[in-house]
């Protein structure tokens, strides 16, 4: 069964500061991996999808990666701002076939102080 | 908005009433899922259905009662719910498994 960890659970940081958030799954035969934001009492916003071929993706600001092999991936926010402050989420599918539910982490709630 | 629609967005019922939570995605998605989000709890897979079709009861109890009339509409029928049922409740829609997922804004209910 698929579990997904994210470390920390909170992490408040000042502006302008680069941070890096975790997450592990514990079956490495992943499809793919995607982060979501969300803001208190909001539904979740996608932020970066990546297919198991891949390292990386870049967006802006964010940067994520993905090690299969070990089950990892980051979530790396440059230059943070106040506007970046939310819950992000990490969720890899639930098994290696098609249209399978998404299997989340309970979250990192980021906070950045101006 | 992000696609995916869900009405309405807050809503409170008391123990004996029946309500229903609607949404709604014209992204040509094939699957959609009803997730439950509790405080301080990862969400939680409720219902997944795959061409109209359920094909997944995450053993959720028979107060909830979902419907998917058609691959664009998801509904989820609520009766008799208790207190601790009070939650957000997030639809999502997937086109198949490498696209990604996108969800809708929630409802949140209070059961009182």
């Amino acid at each position: 069964k698929q579990e997904v960890t994210q470390i920390p659970a909170a992490l408040s940081v000042p502006e302008g500061e680069n941070l890096v958030l975790n997450c592990s799954f514990t079956d490495s035969a992943i499809y793919n991996l995607q982060w979501f934001r969300q803001d208190p009492g909001k539904g979740l916003t996608s932020l970066l999808l990546i297919q198991s071929s891949q390292r990386e993706q870049t967006s802006g600001r964010l940067n994520a990666s993905l090690d299969k092999s070990s089950g990892r991936s980051t979530l790396y926010i440059a230059a943070s701002q106040p506007g970046d402050s939310a819950t992000y989420l990490c969720a890899v599918p639930a098994a290696y076939s098609g249209n399978t539910p998404l299997v989340f982490g309970k979250g990192t709630r980021l906070s950045v102080i101006a | 908005e992000t696609g995916v629609t869900q009405t309405p967005r807050h809503l409170v019922m008391g123990m004996t009433n029946k309500k229903s939570l609607k949404c709604e995605q014209h992204l040509g998605h094939n699957a959609m899922y009803w997730y439950k989000q509790s405080a301080k709890k990862p969400l939680e897979l409720m219902f997944v259905y795959n061409f109209k079709e359920q094909t997944e009861n995450n053993s959720v109890p028979s107060r909830f009662s979902p419907e998917c009339p058609n691959s664009s509409h998801l509904f989820l029928h609520l009766h008799t719910l208790q207190p601790e049922d009070s939650a957000l409740y997030l639809c999502a829609s997937s086109p198949r498994q490498n696209y990604g997922y996108t969800f809708g804004s929630g409802t949140r209910l209070t059961v009182v």
